[in-house]
């Protein structure tokens, strides 16, 4: 069975500073690893994903992540985060393939709050 | 190109009744899959519909039921509503059911209580 855990359930940050969400996963297969944003009172929204390839993965907002399979964590982090960017964020996992249904399993979510 | 759509957004309903949500997939996809989101967790997998047929199911009992429609749109019903239901229900679509390359598009959800 697989299972993501989110390190933090809530972590304030000051406007402009740097920050990194912490996801540790498990998982006896390999895995497809995807970061979602719910920001309030909306559904969910993909941020990024790691499907294969290079272990760096970059959203279009200034959001990366790194896959390290020794450690199985894909931790997310952004250099200097804005006020827009409060959300909560889930770090999710699936199984690579074609299987009965393309489930994804989610982390229990990390609020986001931004000081100015 | 239309997103995903999930109608109503608040529902309050009492212990014991039963409820229908409904969702419409995006624009070319022929899966829905629907989780539960229950205050302060991350979404759960309730099941997923691909082409009218249940394609997989998460650990829900069979009070929760669903179904899929030719336009590849589905509804989530739930019947003998407990008080622990109360939550935020989100539809996704996608292609090709049981494929994990594609991406999963979430609707805004239907925010239901249950008192």
């Amino acid at each position: 069975a697989q299972s993501v855990t989110q390190l933090d359930s809530q972590v304030p940050v000051f406007e402009e500073a740097p920050v990194e969400l912490r996801c540790n996963y498990s998982s006896s297969v390999s895995v497809y690893l995807f970061w979602y944003v719910q920001y309030p009172n909306q559904g969910l929204q993909l941020l990024l994903k790691y499907l294969s390839g290079s272990t760096l993965v970059e959203s279009i907002n200034g959001f990366e992540a790194e896959f390290n399979k020794s450690q199985t964590s894909f931790h997310l982090r952004k250099p200097s985060v804005h006020i827009s960017d409060t959300a909560e964020y889930f770090c999710a996992v699936t199984t690579p393939g074609y299987s009965s249904a393309s489930k994804i399993i989610f982390g229990s979510g990390t609020r986001l709050s931004i000081r100015p | 190109e239309t997103g995903v759509t999930q109608s109503p957004t608040h529902l309050i309903k009492t212990r014991g009744q039963q409820v229908t949500l409904r969702c419409s997939s995006q624009s070319g996809h022929n899966t829905v899959s629907w989780y539960q989101q229950a205050l302060g967790q991350g979404p759960q997998f309730i099941f997923q519909y691909y082409r009218e047929e249940e394609n997989g199911r998460g650990n829900f009992p069979p009070r929760f039921s669903g179904l899929q429609f030719p336009n590849y749109s589905s509804e989530l019903n739930v019947n003998a509503l407990e008080l622990d239901d109360s939550a935020l229900y989100l539809c996704a679509s996608s292609l090709d059911g049981g494929s994990s390359y594609n991406e999963q598009f979430f609707g805004p959800g239907t925010r239901l209580t249950v008192l």
